[in-house]
């Protein structure tokens, strides 16, 4: 069955550093997402993506967050300069154009130092 | 204000003694009602979704139920593989993103 695909599993950055995580969401959907989570916490909403563009953004995904998707493939999501609290599990999803079933990737692990 | 509230945080539970889950929200209109189970370190993995009220769906041992306000979680003779952190959502109200509630811890012993 298709899945949900990220890179890397973990990262570990310093603080101020770029960072970029990659995912490939299954290949027929249409609506591309980014959720994370904080140890502990619940999943939160960063942003959706449709159309090339995005449709909707969260409070979180503010001037230093942004995505791409690069080719027919990818969707990335770009932290321009870490912070601390930018510590989290970070989750890619995707879903047909019903919406009716999201479907989430494996998460990569992001630790800022 | 939380739109999603699941009870309990925790569940602990002999194989074979059955229980549920509640998920109560709080939208209206709602556009459906997700069930997700998640494991330590991985992502949600899809269960359901249900739309109208006196909807259930099944998928080995569980089953989920939904009225107006809540949605139940009804786990049968659970096994010790069944345990993990089940995750309830709610589409907002453009339907382009998830509200999740904080989920229940469900553990299984032998």
């Amino acid at each position: 069955e298709p899945e949900v695909t990220q890179t890397p599993s973990h990262q570990v950055t310093q603080m101020g550093q770029e960072v970029i995580l990659r995912c490939v969401p299954i290949s027929n959907h249409l609506y591309f997402y980014w959720y994370r989570q904080i140890l502990g916490q619940k999943v939160e909403f960063l942003v959706s993506f449709y159309n090339n563009e995005i449709s909707e953004k969260s409070e979180i995904f503010d001037d230093q967050f942004s995505v791409e998707r690069p080719d027919g493939s990818n969707f990335t999501l770009k932290i321009r300069s870490t912070k601390l609290e930018d510590s989290a599990m970070y989750f890619c999803a995707s879903s047909e154009a019903t919406r009716d079933r999201v479907f989430f990737g494996p998460g990569t692990r992001l630790t800022v130092l | 204000e939380d739109q999603v509230t699941q009870s309990p945080e925790a569940l602990r539970l002999q194989e074979g003694e059955s229980s549920s889950l509640n998920c109560s929200y709080t939208v209206s209109g709602l556009r459906g009602l997700f069930w997700y189970r998640q494991d330590p370190g991985k992502g949600p993995e899809f269960l359901f979704t249900l739309y109208s009220a006196g909807e259930e769906k099944e998928k080995e041992r569980l089953k989920a139920t939904l009225t107006k306000k809540e949605s139940f979680l009804h786990i049968t003779a659970p096994k010790p593989e069944d345990s993990a952190t089940y995750l309830c959502a709610v589409p907002n109200q453009a339907g382009t993103a998830l509200i999740f509630g904080k989920g229940t811890t469900l553990s299984v012993s032998s």
